[in-house]
């Protein structure tokens, strides 16, 4: 079935390096793709998306372009800030059953940002 | 502010205990999800419902009782839960029921079964 990989971490980063979180997925199909942020005690945020080949999604400075060649959502931010600590999630929408579809997710990977 | 509101917060519960965990929507949407997530792990997929019909169940034991009242309301009733189902459960719509739109996720009910 459907699938996505992410790195787990935890990644620990200085205030402005830069960010670079891995996603890849095995899918049937072209889904789309997701990354959502969840910050402690709140529920899952969407930080971009991609619906189809080559397309680049991006919010508040990040950015992950969908890669079909070697199946990945790569999310990347080029300066980081303390604020951006939380756990990141890559998610894929996949076809449950003729009924409709539902978000798979990665494992997560938490994101530690120190002044 | 999300826009998926789920009530309570927070919930204690004893395990011969009836509750019900509530989430409203109103941007119109018409598929609607359960999640559960534990600590430090994924959300998993527990119900869907398209146009207020349980679409799908992924093999979740009838303890959890999930009911659509109309296209705003989404309930979790629970009963005779265990200490294993302490998560929190996240409540989701989305605009279309096939596609691939994104979900909206409310803050969750932090559930604690003693």
């Amino acid at each position: 079935g459907n699938s996505v990989t992410q790195m787990e971490g935890p990644v620990t980063l200085s205030e402005e390096a830069f960010l670079t979180i891995n996603c890849t997925y095995t899918a049937t199909g072209y889904p789309s793709l997701f990354w959502y942020v969840q910050y402690p005690g709140e529920g899952l945020q969407l930080l971009l998306k991609a619906t189809k080949a080559d397309d680049k999604g991006s919010n508040k400075g990040f950015e992950a372009t969908y890669r079909k060649e070697t199946t990945s959502f790569h999310l990347e931010k080029g300066s980081v800030q303390v604020s951006d600590s939380a756990v990141y999630f890559c998610a894929l929408s996949d076809r449950i059953d003729q009924a409709g579809t539902a978000l798979i997710f990665g494992k997560g990977t938490t994101l530690s940002v120190s002044s | 502010d999300t826009e998926v509101t789920q009530t309570p917060k927070h919930l204690v519960m004893g395990m011969t205990n009836k509750k019900s965990l509530k989430c409203e929507q109103h941007m119109g949407h018409r598929a609607m999800y359960w999640y559960k997530q534990k600590a430090k792990k994924p959300p998993e997929l527990m119900f869907v419902y398209s146009y207020e019909k349980l679409s799908i169940n992924e093999s979740v034991p009838s303890r959890f009782s999930p009911e659509c009242p109309n296209s705003s309301l989404l309930n979790l009733h629970l009963h005779a839960l265990q200490p294993e189902d302490s998560a929190l459960y996240l409540c989701a719509s989305r605009s279309e029921t096939g596609g691939n739109s994104p979900l909206h996720f409310g803050n969750g009910t932090r559930l604690t079964v003693t």
